[in-house]
């Protein structure tokens, strides 16, 4: 079954306590991104991957980091998590550009983090 | 990314055709039409996109006006589980793979 997986689904975490959340899918796709979504703020984009190798900066990349050495896995690192970054995280994947542009995200079921 | 609007919210009876419109008037010639759905907290679902012909798929129809400034997604027999925020999202060919949700619709399909 094509899917985004994400874990944990759920976390409860301390200021200041590294942690990271992992993100993969089984469909080969190139495209990868991370969003947050916060009640009145809607989804917004924090990294995103084009490639193997290939990041770059979202919306919101502050206090965040990625990486992407497999092309099936994107993790999304918190160094020193703070409570403004309480919120619900979303992974999504997807064929590349150019020629692929119409092809539709697939998003994991969600990571809802919460740093005391 | 052009703008968007949506209804903040519609209601609709199980069964009937929900019909949900999007007003994008300063859309560009290369930006397609995406709708989404998200249902309590999961991740969103992709449902159709177009660029100029109506499509349909398994799940919605997508009708797109003739000089593309609004689009109605159909759901053509709304069921519970239909129940969901709705997003019209419009992306272009050399925009990169960021998704723009707005506020979406909230659709509530009702007995």
């Amino acid at each position: 079954e094509a899917q985004v997986t994400q874990n944990p689904r759920y976390l409860i975490t301390v200021t200041g306590k590294k942690l990271t959340v992992t993100c993969s899918q089984n469909m080969n796709h190139e495209y990868m991104s991370w969003y947050r979504q916060d009640p009145g703020l809607g989804l917004r984009q924090i990294y995103y991957s084009m490639n193997v190798e290939v990041t770059d900066k979202g919306d919101v990349p502050e206090g965040y980091k990625v990486s992407r050495k497999e092309k099936r896995n994107f993790p999304l690192i918190l160094e020193s998590p703070s409570p403004n970054q309480t919120s619900l995280y979303f992974c999504a994947s997807s064929f590349g550009q150019g020629p692929f542009e119409g092809y539709e995200q697939y998003f994991g079921p969600g990571t809802r983090l919460t740093v005391t | 990314d052009a703008k968007t609007t949506q209804p903040t919210s519609m209601d609709c009876a199980e069964g009937r055709a929900a019909n949900l419109p999007c007003n994008h008037s300063t859309i560009s010639g290369n930006e397609y039409v995406y709708w989404y759905r998200q249902i309590h907290s999961q991740g969103p679902q992709y449902i159709i996109h177009g660029l100029k012909n109506n499509e349909t798929n398994e799940m919605a129809s997508l009708i797109i006006t003739e000089d593309r400034k609004s689009s109605t997604l159909i759901l053509p027999h709304a069921t519970l589980r239909d129940t969901a925020v709705y997003y019209c999202i419009v992306r272009g060919y050399n925009q990169g793979g960021k998704l723009i949700f707005g506020q979406g619709t909230e659709l509530s399909v009702k007995p």
